[in-house]
């Protein structure tokens, strides 16, 4: 069965500083998607970084990027320049088996910055 | 703004009653998911459709049902509702061949009294 584990149930980082927030999958699929969201205090779904299974290169957009180690099975999302606005919950999501889209999350990570 | 929208954003109703949850993909995407967050199971999906017929289905009770419609707006239908189906629901859409990319909508918080 496919699974996704976040293990930091809640995380600080300083405004300004880098943080890393981790994400380990399971899954015998050859091939799978990973996903990151951010999910604010008002409560919808931010769609932030996206890496594929067969994607040479790790993913990046803007200050987020995917640290993703293929044989470890980990999908770590970084953050870098942390800002005040980046406090939320973070969840990690695989792609299901299958030839559909369907998306299986994590627990989640709840991050604060402090100024 | 994803571009996904969803109606209403708050639904109060009460135990043993029946709603219905309306979700509007972008313009383009062809499928439409369904999850629900609860505090204690998390974020769960529930159904997807394609082009209006049913591809995967996830933990969806046999009280809920859905379906997508010809202009690919899609409606949840919840019956019989308890209290435990208070949740926060979401809807999302991917385009068309797109694994890649999911946006989701604002959600729809349910509570049932």
């Amino acid at each position: 069965a496919q699974k996704i584990t976040q293990t930091q149930p809640g995380m600080f980082v300083q405004e300004k500083e880098a943080v890393t927030l981790d994400c380990t999958y399971d899954t015998s699929d050859p091939s799978y998607g990973l996903f990151w969201y951010k999910q604010p205090s008002s409560g919808e779904m931010i769609f932030l970084i996206y890496q594929g299974s067969y994607d040479q290169q790790n993913a990046t957009e803007g200050r987020y990027s995917l640290n993703f180690q293929k044989a470890r099975k980990s999908a770590n999302l970084v953050i870098s320049a942390s800002q005040l606005g980046d406090s939320a919950m973070y969840f990690c999501a695989m792609r299901g088996s299958g030839n559909t889209g369907k998306l299986i999350f994590g627990q989640g990570t709840t991050l604060q910055v402090k100024p | 703004d994803s571009g996904v929208t969803q109606t209403p954003k708050h639904l109060i109703t009460a135990t043993g009653q029946r709603v219905t949850l309306r979700c509007s993909p972008r313009s383009g995407d062809l499928s439409v998911y369904w999850y629900q967050q609860s505090l204690d199971q998390g974020l769960q999906f529930l159904i997807q459709y394609y082009n209006g017929e049913e591809r995967a289905k996830g933990n969806i009770l046999e009280r809920f049902s859905a379906q997508q419609f010809p202009d690919l707006h899609s409606e949840l239908n919840l019956s019989s509702l308890e209290l435990g189906d208070s949740a926060l629901y979401f809807c999302a859409s991917s385009p068309r061949g797109g694994f890649h990319e999911q946006f989701f909508g604002p959600g729809t918080r349910l509570t049932v009294l």
